[in-house]
């Protein structure tokens, strides 16, 4: 089973609204990295969560991280055609690689 | 730009042919992660060097996939007898912070095995 399931899978919103995406992990959060990929294209970091009840903002997205439910938010308030494309959270989950465990992502398409 | 480049940014190849793709991190970063990311699904982790060391392979990357970082700057992953289910975009990723978890994306290598 995936480690991180994120929901929805798909989302289309008209301009202009607000918007949630959600990410869970079955394991226990040792950080939680928001990331935005255009189609084709890499992975641009949006932003990185490690405290229980951390909250942070950029623009208009905020990312909230609830460490007791292994889960955290993304949310996009006035949502534009510019916010459209995937979003992925990816997180440590302790091992000792480093490296990052990821959700399957969620297609944002934004509504003009 | 995050400052990871990756060349070339589209390979395609015919089946049985080997190819080999190419990582410049970011400068004076002493890791390096190579994932592989397949259609609808987030990004897989493969192995990862510090500096040219290369510390943990996944179980994913076959006897046909090798890598190496020669001089613990540029990578190169190389995949040998390619087959179908090697169609994938290969991301390289640099990292920061105390635990190395802030990671760079580069804009991927998508392949396709004709």
């Amino acid at each position: 089973s995936q480690e991180l399931e994120q929901s929805p899978q798909s989302l289309i919103v008209q301009e202009g609204k607000n918007l949630t995406i959600n990410c869970t992990s079955s394991k226990t959060l040792y950080g939680l990295y928001w990331y935005k990929q255009k189609y084709g294209e890499g992975l641009i970091f949006l932003m990185m969560l490690q405290k229980g009840g951390e909250e942070k903002s950029h623009e208009k997205i905020t990312a909230k991280l609830d460490e007791k439910k292994q889960q955290s938010s993304l949310h996009i308030t006035a949502s534009q055609p510019s916010h459209a494309g995937i979003y992925l959270c990816g997180a440590d989950l302790g091992g000792s690689q480093g490296n990052l465990i990821f959700g399957k992502g969620t297609k944002l398409s934004v509504k003009p | 730009d995050t400052g990871v480049s990756q060349d070339p940014r589209h390979k395609i190849t015919k089946r049985g042919q080997n190819v080999t793709f190419r990582c410049d991190p970011i400068s004076e970063h002493n890791r390096l992660y190579w994932y592989r990311q397949t259609l609808g699904q987030g990004p897989e982790f493969l192995t990862y060097f510090q500096n040219e060391a290369q510390l943990e392979k996944s179980r994913l990357l076959s006897d046909r996939f090798s890598a190496e970082r020669p001089k613990g700057s540029f990578s190169t992953l190389e995949i040998q007898r390619t087959e179908q289910g090697d169609s994938a975009m290969y991301l390289c990723a640099s990292p920061t912070g105390s635990s190395y978890n802030e990671q760079f994306f580069g804009p991927g290598t998508r392949l396709t095995v004709l």
